[in-house]
C-alpha cells in the first residue's frame, strides 16, 4: 500500500546527543514536511521540502536539520542545540502541482529526553 | 505565529447527536481543508473547501466557509463513538505550498 512511513514510533535522547528521525514515502510525492506537535496543540512546521535537494526553514527550525538527497526520503535530525525537543514529530507528503491535495501523514515518532 | 484558532477546545457529546467545531484564520486564502487526528496517530484528511466555494458536504460531514469572516465550520452529523478524535482546520494561503494549521477541537462521543 502506499504510504509514509516514520521510524522509531519512540525515541528517547540523551543530554548533548543528536538523533534522526526516519520519513520515507512511496506516494510518489515531490513535497514533503515536518511538524511538531505539543501535547494539546495543533501542528508547528519545522522544514519542508519541495524538491530533491532543495528544503526551507520553516516556522521553528532552529536546533533541528534535514536533507532531502532522495525523492522518497526526508530524514529530520534533532540537535543538542534543541533544548525542548519532546514532542510528537509527524512527517507529511504532498503533490506539489495541485494546491488542492491534501497532505497525507505518517504515524509519528514520540520523542523524550532522558 | 500564523496558526488559526478552533473553537471550542473541546467538545463532549452523546452518540446521535451533532457536533459543530469552529475555525477561525489570519489570511486570504487558496483553500481550507480539515482533518481528523485519532490519539497517538497521524493525521488523516477529511475534505476541502476552495476560497470560492461557500459549502461542502461529504457523507456526514458538512464544511461552510465565510471568507469575509475568515472563519470556516465543521458540521458532523449523527456522531457516532469512532468519531470520537481531535479535528483540525488547516489554511493553504494563495502564494505557498505549506498549510498552517489551527489549534485543534478535542471531541469525545459517548455511546
Amino acid at each position: 500500500d502506499g504510504g509514509i512511513t516514520q521510524s522509531p514510533k519512540y525515541l528517547f535522547r540523551k543530554e548533548g546527543q543528536n538523533v534522526t528521525l526516519s520519513c520515507e514515502q512511496n506516494l510518489n510525492h515531490d513535497a514533503m514536511y515536518w511538524y511538531r506537535q505539543d501535547p494539546g496543540q495543533g501542528l508547528r512546521l519545522i522544514y519542508y521540502s519541495q524538491i530533491v535537494n532543495d528544503f526551507q526553514k520553516g516556522d521553528i527550525a532552529e536546533g533541528y536539520s534535514v536533507s532531502r538527497e532522495k525523492k522518497e526520503s526526508f530524514p529530520l535530525t534533532v540537535t543538542s542545540a534543541q533544548k525542548n525537543p519532546t514532542a510528537f514529530y509527524l512527517c507529511a507528503s504532498s503533490a506539489v502541482a495541485d494546491r488542492t491535495q491534501p497532505q497525507h501523514f505518517g504515524d509519528g515518532t514520540r520523542l523524550s529526553i532522558l | 505565529s500564523q496558526q488559526g484558532e478552533e473553537d471550542p477546545q473541546a467538545l463532549s457529546i452523546q452518540e446521535g447527536e451533532n457536533a459543530t467545531m469552529n475555525c477561525s484564520y489570519k489570511t486570504s486564502i487558496n483553500n481550507l481543508q480539515w482533518y481528523r487526528q485519532n490519539s497517538g496517530r497521524g493525521l488523516v484528511h477529511l475534505i476541502l473547501i476552495r476560497s470560492n466555494e461557500r459549502e461542502k458536504h461529504s457523507g456526514r460531514l458538512r464544511v461552510t466557509l465565510d471568507t469575509s469572516k475568515k472563519s470556516s465550520s465543521l458540521l458532523i452529523t449523527a456522531s457516532r463513538a469512532a468519531d470520537t478524535a481531535s479535528y483540525f482546520c488547516a489554511t493553504r494561503d494563495t502564494g505557498f505550498q505549506k498549510l498552517v494549521f489551527g489549534t485543534g477541537t478535542r471531541l469525545l462521543v459517548s455511546p
